[in-house]
């Protein structure tokens, strides 16, 4: 069965600084899809970043970008000139291509931006 | 993205009631639906996966018989929270994806906040 793991419960980060949040996962599958979801105090699930297995080019967008190491089973988001907006809770996320198509969640980082 | 509106946001019942949960995909056909429980401070937990047309499968430990989930349209899903307890008290979440492509993502309601008094 495949995992995600979170291992940091929470992070903090100046206004305007990178920040990178880790993520490691297990899975047998060679194919499969990562993310990244924010969930602000609304708790809206935003997505925020997706990366596919087989693209090894690190997926970005905007100021968030991540870092997959597929050998090492790795999928870091770094958030770079980190806005006050941008503290929330963060899951990393996986899913397989096939099967039941169910997003397996990590156990999330709350991220805290200082102002 | 695509929208999915879950609703009511926010519903408090009495002990022993039932309560219906509506998400429904606005703009796209969701073949399938997720249930998600998320309790305070914590990441989701499925509960069940519900295909168009077919029952739902639950995840170990969920009652169905609790939690009756129908999903009689490519547009619609419900959870009924049947004979509601306290212990029911939490956050609910759903999603919705179209499993034609192979890169679909997920989209998520804005969440039901049950309170059982």
């Amino acid at each position: 069965a495949q995992t995600v793991t979170q291992s940091q419960p929470e992070m903090s980060v100046q206004e305007a600084e990178t920040v990178t949040l880790s993520c490691t996962y297990d899975t047998s599958e060679s194919d499969y899809y990562l993310f990244w979801y924010k969930q602000p105090p609304s708790r809206q699930m935003i997505l925020v970043i997706r990366q596919e297995a087989y693209k090894q080019q690190n997926a970005t967008e905007n100021r968030f970008s991540v870092n997959f190491q597929k050998a090492a089973k790795s999928f870091s988001l770094k958030i770079s000139d980190s806005q006050l907006g941008d503290a929330a809770m963060y899951f990393c996320a996986y899913k397989g291509v096939s099967g039941t198509y169910k997003y397996i969640f990590g156990t999330g980082t709350r991220l805290k931006v200082l102002a | 993205g695509a929208v999915v509106s879950q609703h009511p946001s926010r519903v408090i019942c009495k002990s022993g009631t039932s309560v219906k949960i509506e998400c429904r995909s606005l703009d796209f056909q969701a073949t399938t639906m997720f249930w998600y429980r998320q309790f305070p401070k914590q990441s989701l937990m499925l509960m069940a996966t519900s295909n168009e047309g077919s029952k739902a499968t639950y995840e170990q430990g969920v009652e169905k018989d609790k939690f009756l989930i129908n999903h009689a349209s490519l547009t619609l899903s419900t959870l009924t929270v049947t004979s509601a307890h306290p212990e029911d008290s939490s956050f609910y979440i759903c999603s919705a994806i179209w499993t034609g492509a192979m890169n679909t993502e997920a989209f998520f309601g804005q969440g039901t906040r049950l309170t059982v008094v």
